[in-house]
């Protein structure tokens, strides 16, 4: 069946380092995904996307990678600040629906030490 | 600014009370949707509506009911509240297209005792 899980439930980095997320993904067909994050009493908040015709996306400090042999996703954040721990979500809209159904991982909670 | 709001925050009920809880967005976006999130699970689908007068279950539908009689509101309840209910509930909208991005509400916490 579908599913979107994450590799690791917890990430610890030092505050001027690189974080790596990971996720993986079982539906080959997925056209779409997104990285979320969500603060301690928030909403999700929207990070980045890519489309499956993509394989790398940039934003500001942020990338996505998709592989989609293995089909696996991760987001990386450069330079990580404090203000980066969250739990971070990835998740996809199934097949080339275009239903806006979002499928989400568990999540990975990233925490930044000073 | 434009929003997404949900109400109330935080609510503690009954078994087999039923309850709604509100979601309220001003964007006039077409797409709302409903998730519940529990420890150890990221967001899962509960219902979801493309317009006014349309709606679909989702993947956990079992137990609730949203109804959409205008663009803004999209209430979500809970018939007769249920132990395994007990959740933090996020309502979301979208402008129209599938791969529109979606606005998450603060959340409502639910306890059922």
């Amino acid at each position: 069946g579908e599913n979107v899980g994450l590799h690791l439930p917890t990430l610890s980095v030092q505050e001027g380092d690189n974080s790596i997320i990971n996720c993986a993904y079982s539906n080959s067909a997925s056209d779409y995904f997104i990285w979320y994050k969500q603060e301690s009493g928030k909403g999700p908040q929207f990070i980045i996307d890519i489309r499956s015709n993509m394989d790398k996306r940039q934003g500001q400090r942020v990338t996505v990678l998709l592989n989609k042999t293995v089909k696996h996703l991760s987001l990386q954040i450069a330079a990580t600040q404090p203000g980066d721990s969250a739990v971070y979500f990835c998740a996809e809209i199934p097949g080339s629906s275009n239903t806006g159904k979002l499928i989400f991982g568990q999540g990975t909670t990233l925490q930044v030490k000073p | 600014d434009a929003e997404i709001t949900q109400s109330p925050r935080h609510k503690i009920t009954e078994t087999g009370r039923q309850v709604t809880l509100a979601c309220h967005q001003t964007w006039n976006h077409n797409n709302m949707f409903w998730y519940r999130q529990d420890l150890g699970h990221g967001l899962r689908l509960i219902h979801y509506s493309y317009g006014v007068q349309d709606t679909n279950k989702g993947e956990v539908s079992d137990g609730y009911s949203v109804s959409r009689s205008n663009t803004e509101d999209l209430p979500l309840t809970l018939e007769s509240a249920a132990s395994s209910q007990t959740s933090v509930y996020f309502c979301a909208s979208s402008a129209s297209g599938g791969y529109d991005e979606q606005f998450f509400g603060p959340g409502t916490r639910l306890t059922v005792l």
